[in-house]
């Protein structure tokens, strides 16, 4: 089974410039989370996505960032006017179930995209 | 709200010698999942083993193995037999278990750098 996907691993943009993520889940996972590593710290949850709906965005930045998960195709990440606090990496996450307990609702991660602002 | 601390920024241990990585957490649910994460110099996000705070007994997963005191609320990650492969950073991570809450939603801590040595 192949994991979580998400493109692109690494990403350059000037300030200004607009960003984009792209995660595919896990197969059979219709539960999607991105989550933010800022250097030397632990991952902080962004938000929560099922098909078509945002479930939860409370960690997302009021401005500038946006998600979605349509019905075909992978999750997007989106970051307008990129500013250089935005560098850090953006981890995507699926499971099967939302969080109801036990090992086989475990979280899955992708690789991460990297974004660095110049 | 959820808390999760690891006071070790950094730890060393000699390879085939086993190592402990410590991890408290606060919260105020009284059922909860607790995650241990691998992140290597690559950076993906590797699932290593869960615990549940119902569960009476220790999680185990290869040379993985969690030691779970719920009375101190920590959540300890011990690896045995270290390898060179095993150096990477470790995040302890928890979410609440719980129904119509936010229970998909994972807590980091800072992580511990380990280091293996030949």
């Amino acid at each position: 089974n192949a994991g979580v996907m998400q493109n692109p691993r690494h990403l350059v943009r000037r300030r200004g410039q607009e960003a984009r993520l792209r995660c595919s889940p896990m197969k059979g996972h219709s539960h999607v989370y991105w989550y933010r590593q800022l250097p030397e710290e632990g991952l902080k949850f962004m938000v929560y996505l099922q098909k078509e709906n945002i479930i939860d965005e409370s960690g997302m930045p009021k401005e500038r960032f946006s998600a979605e998960f349509p019905k075909e195709g992978p999750s997007i990440l989106r970051i307008q006017q990129v500013v250089r606090g935005d560098s850090a990496a953006y981890f995507c996450a699926s499971s099967r179930f939302e969080g109801t307990g036990g090992s086989g609702n475990t979280i899955y991660f992708g690789e991460g995209s990297w974004l660095t602002v110049v | 709200a959820q808390k999760i601390t690891q006071t070790q920024p950094g730890m060393f241990v000699q390879e085939k010698e086993a190592v402990t990585l410590d991890c408290t957490y606060d919260t105020s649910d009284q059922s909860y999942g607790l995650f241990w994460y691998k992140q290597p110099s690559s950076g993906e996000m590797i699932f290593l083993i869960y615990q549940g705070s119902y569960d009476e007994q220790n999680a185990t997963e290869g040379r993985y193995s969690l030691n779970f005191q719920k009375a101190r609320k920590s959540a300890n990650l011990v690896i045995s037999a270290s390898q060179l492969g095993d150096s990477a950073m470790y995040f302890c991570a928890m979410r609440p278990l719980r129904s119509g809450g936010s229970n998909y939603k994972l807590t980091f801590g800072k992580g511990t750098l380990l280091t293996v040595n030949p």
